[in-house]
């Protein structure tokens, strides 16, 4: 079957470095999405990594090993604004996007 | 540019009613899709369309239909309304399927079946 794992909750506080992790097993694999949803909001895009390495962008990083299965997204310089869900998905060899279930991300001041 | 645009915003259904939500994208967008979002679970495709007068099923199509006459529009259908498709469903759309192409989502319909 197809999984993605990601934690469902994790804390960090304002001005901190978070790394929230996302390992997957799909069927076939046409890149790695994350998108940012703010509480009773749609998801919005923040990255997409189809080759090994670090993609970075403001504030915002994603990382990607298609050998391990993993991805990370990396947040730095916290704010209070970066509290949200932040969600892993991968688009499978039929180009439809798996989902994990998010992590519910909480920025102490 | 409006986006993805969905109504209505919160809907209560009784068990059996039917009732249709709307999905509209003014970004000349050929793919659109329909998830249900459900508590601790990650977002599930329902049903899709790569153009007009096309649609397929996703992983949970059970107890739903679609249509897509215009390329701009995308209602799904609920006929017959049971209190599992109480979620918040998300209509989505991106200009193709490729790799790396974004989806853009609406702001989601809140729906409670009774």
């Amino acid at each position: 079957g197809q999984n993605i794992d990601q934690p469902t909750e994790m804390t960090a506080t304002e001005g901190a470095i978070v790394q929230i992790n996302c390992t997957y097993q799909t069927s076939g694999f046409n890149g790695l999405f994350w998108y940012q949803q703010h509480a009773g909001e749609a998801p919005t895009f923040l990255s997409y990594n189809v080759l090994d390495g670090l993609e970075e962008k403001g504030r915002f990083s994603s990382f990607l090993s298609r050998s391990k299965g993993y991805s990370y997204l990396l947040l730095k310089e916290l704010q209070m604004k970066d509290s949200a869900s932040y969600l892993c998905a991968v688009m499978d060899s039929n180009y439809q996007l798996i989902w994990g279930a998010g992590t519910k991300l909480i920025i102490k001041p | 540019n409006a986006g993805v645009t969905q109504t209505p915003k919160f809907r209560i259904l009784k068990i059996g009613q039917s009732m249709t939500l709307q999905c509209a994208q003014d970004m000349n967008h050929n793919y659109m899709y329909w998830y249900r979002q459900d508590p601790g679970m990650g977002l599930k495709l329902i049903y899709y369309s790569v153009g007009a007068g096309i649609t397929d099923k996703g992983e949970v199509p059970n107890g739903y239909n679609v249509s897509r006459s215009t390329t701009e529009d995308f209602p799904l259908r609920l006929e017959l309304a049971a209190p599992s498709q109480t979620s918040v469903y998300f209509c989505a759309s991106s200009y193709s399927e490729g790799g790396g192409e974004t989806q853009y989502f609406g702001p989601g319909t809140r729906l409670l079946v009774l």
